[in-house]
């Protein structure tokens, strides 16, 4: 079974400033994608960004980029020059390449506030 | 932005109704996804679907059932609802291939059973 940990209910960020949003996991398998989708509020939920297990390279997205530690099984997003847009429910997500039907496993999220 | 329809957005409704949420998507996505979520809190994962006539229970136990008899659509039904069934329900679906898919997601069904 694998789990998904997000340690930090809130957090707040002053505009233009950098947030990093933890995110720990656990499987026992080695072929594995990790994401981060978005959350704005009433709206729809979107991918932000995504990891390939296998890949040392970080992914970037813009002003988006993950520092992904696969010994320590870590997977942090960091938002750079934060904007008011930005505002949202944060969510890791894990999938393990065998996993039955592609399925998703989420952690609980992360509430972040971007303040003007 | 992703393809994928829910209504209604808004539902009140009450006790002992029988309920349909629809989902629909325009992508020829093969892998459906409902999802059950509390104001706030994390997503479980109640039915997925590999394709047509293919449905299968998720990681939470939903008194809920589901069908899929074309590709496009994945309604949700409930038979009786009860206000335990008060929650948001998310729909999402994914192309074949590699596990990098991405699920995309529709805007949800806000359900409040009296």
């Amino acid at each position: 079974a694998q789990t998904v940990t997000q340690s930090q209910p809130e957090m707040s960020v002053q505009e233009a400033e950098t947030v990093t949003l933890s995110c720990t996991y656990d499987t026992s398998e080695n072929n594995y994608y990790l994401f981060w989708y978005k959350q704005p509020p009433s709206r729809q939920m979107i991918l932000v960004i995504r990891q390939e297990a296998y890949k040392q390279q970080n992914a970037t997205e813009n002003r988006f980029s993950v520092n992904f530690q696969k010994a320590a099984k870590s997977f942090s997003l960091k938002i750079s020059d934060s904007q008011l847009g930005d505002t949202a429910m944060y969510f890791c997500a894990l999938r393990v390449a065998r996993a039955a039907g592609n399925k998703l496993t989420f952690g609980g999220g992360t509430r972040v506030l971007v303040k003007p | 932005e992703a393809d994928i329809y829910q209504t209604p957005r808004y539902l009140v409704i009450g006790t002992g109704k029988k309920i349909t949420l629809e989902c629909s998507q325009t992508m020829g996505h093969d892998k459906m996804y409902w999802y059950q979520q509390d104001p706030g809190m994390e997503l479980h994962l109640i039915h997925y679907s590999y394709g047509v006539n293919s449905t299968e229970k998720g990681d939470l136990s939903s008194e809920s059932t589901v069908s899929r008899i074309r590709t496009e659509h994945f309604p949700l039904t409930l038979e009786s609802a009860r206000p335990s069934h008060t929650s948001q329900y998310l729909c999402a679906s994914s192309a074949s291939g590699t596990a990098n898919q991405p699920q995309h997601f529709g805007d949800g069904t806000r359900l409040s059973i009296l």
